[in-house]
């Protein structure tokens, strides 16, 4: 299994909506990401996530919240979004270390529309 | 911390022609140079990648070159096919082990 599986594929919420998002994959990567991508703009980084314990926030605000509850699965909780926030999702993954870190398997990601 | 910049943003080429987009990238300790190409409704892919102690990599029609001094490194398509046609981001890989910047992308078209 060499992917990444994202859920839902589109997800419309109000700015009062409690939703998740989720990821999963069995390529045994240990480290897991989440990176939010605008039309037309390149993927900005979000969390990182190395053996299940947050490793890396880029400062992104409280509204969203990402959990890892094992080494499989990773979520992102979301709560009073703004318009502002609708956007392309894209989870990854990859080893974490040796050749293969930073090899970024990407997801198909969860466009996600906020109104 | 990184900084990369991506040229040129449109590009269109004859099937069958190369295509070429440059990159740059500030930080001098970044070592890992992926490229990803992102078709329509998917996530990006990584169609090649090289590491700052390689100064060229090929893979059938695409090869990436990288200037370390010059902090460059440049994507390669030969012989293109419409199958081409996406976006195409660079990226390096910054300060943090864990942290891959994207360039702003290339949207490539292949005209028959």
């Amino acid at each position: 299994d060499t992917e990444v599986t994202q859920t839902p594929k589109h997800l419309v919420m109000g700015m009062t909506n409690k939703k998740s998002l989720k990821c999963e994959q069995h390529m045994g990567h240990r480290a897991m990401y989440w990176y939010k991508q605008k039309a037309k703009k390149p993927p900005e980084l979000m969390f990182v996530y190395s053996y299940e314990k947050l490793s890396i926030n880029e400062s992104v605000p409280s509204r969203f919240s990402p959990e890892c509850p094992n080494s499989s699965l990773l979520n992102l909780h979301l709560h009073a979004l703004q318009p502002e926030d609708s956007a392309l999702y894209l989870c990854a993954s990859s080893q974490d270390g040796g050749a293969g870190a930073n090899v970024l398997t990407f997801g198909a990601g969860s466009r996600l529309t906020v109104l | 911390g990184e900084n990369v910049e991506q040229h040129p943003s449109t590009l269109s080429v004859q099937e069958g022609d190369s295509a070429v987009i440059k990159c740059t990238y500030s930080d001098s300790a970044s070592n890992y140079f992926p490229w990803y190409k992102q078709e329509l409704g998917k996530g990006p892919q990584l169609i090649i990648d090289i590491r700052s102690n390689v100064g060229e990599k090929k893979d059938q029609r695409i090869a990436v070159t990288l200037n370390k001094t010059a902090k460059h490194f440049s994507l390669h398509i030969t012989e293109t096919q419409p199958e081409d046609s996406a976006v195409y981001f660079c990226a390096a890989r910054g300060s943090s082990a864990s942290k891959i910047i994207f360039g702003s992308g290339t949207r490539l078209s292949i005209r028959p």
